[in-house]
C-alpha cells in the first residue's frame, strides 16, 4: 500500500547538536515531499520541501535529503535550539485518485526534544 | 501573507449536539480547502477535500452525513460535526490551497480542539 512512515518516534538531542529526523515512503510515484513542524496545540508549520528531481535542498539551518533509490527522506537541523522542540512530520504529496486534487499523506511524526 | 484562521480555537459541547468550525483564508482566495483530524500523539488524517461551489470529497471511512462541509465562498469553509459524541473529540485542522498558484501548496490553520462530554 501507499504510506509514509518514520523510523524514530522520539529524538532527544543536546542544544547545539545537529538533529537528523528520518522518514520512509513506499509510493515510488510520489514526486513532492514536505517537512512540517508542529508545536503542541498548533497547526503544522511548513519547514522545507523537495521535489523528486532533486536529492538535496537547503534552507536556513535545515537540509532535506531525498534518496529515491531506497525511498528515504531526512530532515537535518543544524545547531538545534530549544525552540526546535516539536513534532516533525514528513508528508507525501500525491495526485488524488478522483481528479486533479493533490492530497497530503502525513507520516507518523517524530517528537524532537532539545535539552538545554 | 498566506494566513489561515480557524474559529473557534477550542470548544466543549454536550454529547448529541452539533458543532460548527470555520476555516478562513485571510489574505488569499482558496478554491480548495482540506479538513484533517488529529488524535493525541497521532498524525494528521485527511477527512475531506472541500471545493468552492461543489460538494466535498470525503476520504474512505469518513461519514459525510456526520461531518458536513460547506465551502460557500473562496475564503470560507465550514465543518459541522453533527450529533457529536465523545469519540469525536479531537483536534481538527484545516488547510487552504491558494487559487491559481502552484497547486501543491497548502497553508494550515491553527486547529480547533473539540471536546465532547
Amino acid at each position: 500500500g501507499e504510506s509514509v512512515g518514520l523510523h524514530l518516534p522520539t529524538l532527544s538531542v543536546q542544544e547545539g547538536d545537529n538533529s537528523i529526523i528520518n522518514c520512509a515512503y513506499s509510493n515510488s510515484a510520489s514526486d513532492y515531499f514536505i517537512w512540517y513542524k508542529q508545536e503542541s496545540g498548533k497547526g503544522p508549520q511548513f519547514i522545507i520541501d523537495i521535489r523528486s528531481n532533486m536529492d538535496k535542498r537547503q534552507g536556513q539551518r535545515v537540509t532535506v535529503l531525498l534518496n529515491k533509490t531506497v525511498k528515504h527522506l531526512s530532515l537535518q537541523i543544524a545547531a538545534t535550539q530549544p525552540g526546535d522542540s516539536a513534532v516533525y512530520f514528513c508528508a507525501e504529496n500525491k495526485f488524488g485518485e478522483r481528479g486533479s486534487n493533490y492530497k497530503l499523506t502525513f507520516g507518523k511524526g517524530t517528537l524532537l526534544t532539545v535539552n538545554p | 501573507g498566506a494566513v489561515v484562521s480557524q474559529h473557534p480555537s477550542r470548544v466543549i459541547c454536550k454529547s448529541g449536539t452539533s458543532v460548527k468550525i470555520e476555516c478562513r483564508s485571510l489574505d488569499f482566495q482558496a478554491t480548495t480547502m482540506f479538513w484533517y483530524r488529529q488524535f493525541p500523539k497521532q498524525s494528521l488524517m485527511l477527512m475531506a477535500t472541500s471545493n468552492e461551489g461543489s460538494k466535498a470529497t470525503y476520504e474512505q471511512g469518513v461519514e459525510k452525513d456526520k461531518f458536513l462541509i460547506n465551502h460557500a465562498s473562496l475564503t470560507l469553509s465550514t465543518l459541522t460535526v453533527t450529533s457529536a459524541h465523545p469519540e469525536d473529540s479531537s483536534f481538527y485542522i484545516c488547510s487552504a490551497r491558494p487559487s491559481g498558484v502552484f497547486k501543491e501548496t497548502q497553508y494550515f490553520g491553527p486547529g480547533t480542539r473539540l471536546l465532547v462530554l
